[in-house]
């Protein structure tokens, strides 16, 4: 299984440009959930999906930032227009209802972004 | 509220017994978990435990819960310079929702 998947690994960009992030989540997953780190605030829940329907926003910082999950094997995360705040690494994790671990869920490498 | 929380630094020299905390707030709280994240990686689930028991054992890791105090804690034995990362504690209320996760513990093991 080669696990949940994300690119690029890292994306430099400029203020004022539009960044999409992107995650293939494990096959067979129900659950996919998009996640911020950074020092100042540590792993932040952005936004998550059951059947690729969007059940909790209330992480996403403001409107720039937007998520879609057109079908059960591919997510985006959208931000625009980016701006230096922005900058963090940002991860995807997919689970399913009925795993050998009750609610495991599994993470991707996650997307370094820099906005100069 | 809905916090996990957890101390931000731990130090420990190799062949040591860590122990790392976490405190959270909803005691309907059916599991609990421990993350760990690697520099440079995601997190990866270390070990949980089913809110009806008290204590989990693993190899070297042994995880305590307190239900009265809403505490949790992950003792890592024999610590190697292996184990150093950050640790996350995270709990669920319901089936289906979202992991709380608390903000992490950076273990840093000397040898």
């Amino acid at each position: 299984d080669a696990g949940v998947i994300q690119s690029p690994r890292h994306e430099v960009t400029e203020m004022g440009q539009e960044v999409t992030l992107r995650c293939k989540p494990i096959s067979g997953h129900n659950s996919l959930f998009w996640y911020r780190q950074t020092m100042m605030r540590g792993l932040e829940l952005l936004i998550y999906f059951n059947n690729n329907v969007p059940i909790d926003d209330s992480g996403m910082p403001e409107d720039r930032f937007s998520a879609k999950m057109p079908n059960a094997s591919f997510s985006t995360l959208k931000i625009q227009p980016s701006e230096p705040r922005d900058s963090a690494v940002y991860f995807c994790a997919s689970s399913r209802r009925q795993g050998r671990v009750p609610n495991e869920q599994f993470f991707g490498p996650g997307t370094r972004l820099t906005v100069l | 509220g809905e916090d996990v929380e957890q101390s931000l630094f731990l130090s420990v020299r190799e062949g040591d017994s860590s122990v790392i905390n976490c405190t959270y707030t909803d005691s309907s709280s059916t599991y609990l978990y421990w993350y760990k994240q690697e520099p440079g990686a995601g997190l990866q689930l270390l070990t949980y435990i089913f809110s009806n028991m008290d204590m989990k054992q693993d190899q070297r890791l042994t995880v305590l819960l307190n239900k009265k105090d809403k505490h949790l804690s992950l003792r890592i034995a024999d610590t190697q310079t292996g184990d150093s990362a950050i640790y996350f504690c995270a709990e669920i209320h319901q089936a289906g929702t979202a992991l709380i996760f608390g903000k992490g513990t950076t273990l840093s093991v000397s040898s």
